[in-house]
């Protein structure tokens, strides 16, 4: 059973555009939901993380909004550049068991 | 702060071979955990270590995967015997128990011919 969905499964724009990436969650135990993000050949890595008792979280250029009610969550890159281009993942955790979206493959063009 | 240290990078064997990975985690992180990765897919929990205790091997096929991580430190991922779909990327990650966060290590590629 996937217990976090995460669309879109690929996303591509333009430099400068905003990409928004959308997860949805089904425990409700779950608190903490971080989003990763991995480029080919490296393991993920930790790009911002929020908890239920917020709903937005930014840093940079980067920001998650979260929807407790809904059990949604959505990433943002503000002014995005050809650099962020990699696979990013959603994930949900409770108590050291986290569960990972299938990911979004985001192309930024130059 | 060295980050999480995995080997092989790269590992080609054939079906019914055995082979082995190795983890080194972040000094000082107690819990630690084997993911497998597929193509285009996200981290699958494997097994997750706290100290030397493996507290959950749910989703570890027994019969042909064992890990054992001696000590409380670097951990030992074990397939035998290898089958073609076991090709896939194996991603060691921990953390300090005093967050939730998990530092990844660069993975282990596999490939079962």
């Amino acid at each position: 059973q996937q217990q976090v969905k995460q669309s879109p499964q690929s996303l591509i724009v333009q430099k400068g555009g905003i990409p928004i990436i959308n997860c949805a969650y089904e425990n409700t135990a779950f608190d903490y939901f971080p989003w990763y993000q991995q480029f080919p050949g490296k393991g993920p890595a930790l790009l911002i993380a929020i908890r239920p008792d917020v709903s937005e979280k930014k840093e940079g250029r980067f920001t998650i909004s979260f929807n407790k009610s809904a059990k949604q969550f959505s990433l943002h890159i503000m002014d995005s550049q050809p650099g962020d281009s990699a696979t990013y993942f959603c994930a949900a955790s409770n108590n050291n068991d986290m569960r990972f979206g299938a990911g979004t493959r985001l192309t930024v063009k130059p | 702060e060295a980050g999480v240290v995995q080997s092989p990078r790269y590992k080609i064997i054939e079906k019914k071979q055995p082979v082995a990975f190795w983890c080194n985690p972040i000094s000082g992180h107690n819990t630690l955990y084997w993911y497998l990765q597929n193509l285009g897919q996200g981290p699958e929990l494997l097994i997750r270590y706290e100290n030397e205790e493996a507290v959950d091997d749910s989703q570890l096929p027994k019969d042909r995967f064992s890990a054992e991580r001696l000590k409380g430190v670097d951990s030992t991922l074990k397939i035998q015997p290898a089958e073609l779909g076991d090709s896939a990327v194996y991603l060691c990650a921990s953390s300090s128990g005093l967050t939730d966060t998990q530092y990844f290590g660069p993975g282990t590629r596999l490939t079962v011919l």
